[in-house]
């Protein structure tokens, strides 16, 4: 089983729906992120949990709702999301500062088009 | 604001060549990271680089840091058809709490041509 694993890989939505990623890390880590991964664009920090505390926001619409209800699981909820909101979502984990070298583990992704 | 620039963002090389992609970044750090993107997947980590002058070395690859400087740099030996990929540095900010904030450039889109 891979570290860190992400469903569904691939999602279609209407504007209307709501929808959840799911994020499950196996690497025992305890911080998991959230990123945004555009065409011709970098990729952009959503969120970040760190002991299961959310830590950092990067002014994200409130459409996107993060939950990390365990240190090995993290969701992203999604609701009344527009067309550009289709991206690559990726989720990634990491140790806690101090007993690692800061290296991110990505999942393969959830790619999202919104209609 | 931390800011990471990659250039070139589009390189096509042919087989056997050599060449050097740059990574800059605009506040002070002492960790980056290279990942290699291949289409439709996710970021493999390459190299881990943790203080000025380190360099890490992986097959046709190796990378180095000069904090002093705030450059990175790729450097690709001899390449081959399977080091065509999309590579990515980032740049550690950290967040409060302890945790990673990783800030990314936009990617040096690689392709070696036979």
């Amino acid at each position: 089983e891979t570290g860190v694993t992400q469903t569904p890989r691939h999602l279609v939505m209407g504007m209307t729906n709501k929808k959840s990623l799911k994020c499950e890390q196996h690497l025992g880590h305890n911080a998991m992120y959230w990123y945004k991964q555009s065409a011709k664009k970098p990729l952009e920090l959503m969120f970040v949990y760190s002991l299961e505390e959310r830590v950092e926001n990067n002014s994200v619409p409130s459409r996107f709702s993060p939950e990390c209800p365990n240190s090995s699981h993290l969701f992203l909820h999604l609701h009344t999301l527009q067309p550009e909101d289709s991206a690559l979502y990726l989720c990634a984990s990491s140790p806690r500062q101090g007993g690692g070298t800061g290296e991110l583990f990505f999942g393969e992704g959830s790619r999202l088009t919104v209609l | 604001e931390l800011k990471v620039e990659q250039n070139p963002l589009f390189l096509s090389m042919q087989e056997g060549k050599n060449y050097t992609i740059y990574c800059n970044y605009s506040t002070t750090s002492d960790r980056l990271y290279w990942y290699r993107q291949d289409p439709g997947k996710s970021l493999e980590s390459l190299f881990v680089l943790l203080s000025n002058g380190a360099v890490k070395q992986e097959g046709r690859l190796m990378a180095s840091l000069d904090t002093k400087a705030r450059l990175s740099t790729l450097h690709i030996t001899a390449a081959v058809h399977d080091l065509s990929a999309t590579y990515f540095c980032a740049v550690d900010m950290h967040t409060q709490g302890g945790s990673e904030k990783l800030v990314f450039g936009k990617g040096t889109k690689l392709t070696v041509n036979p």
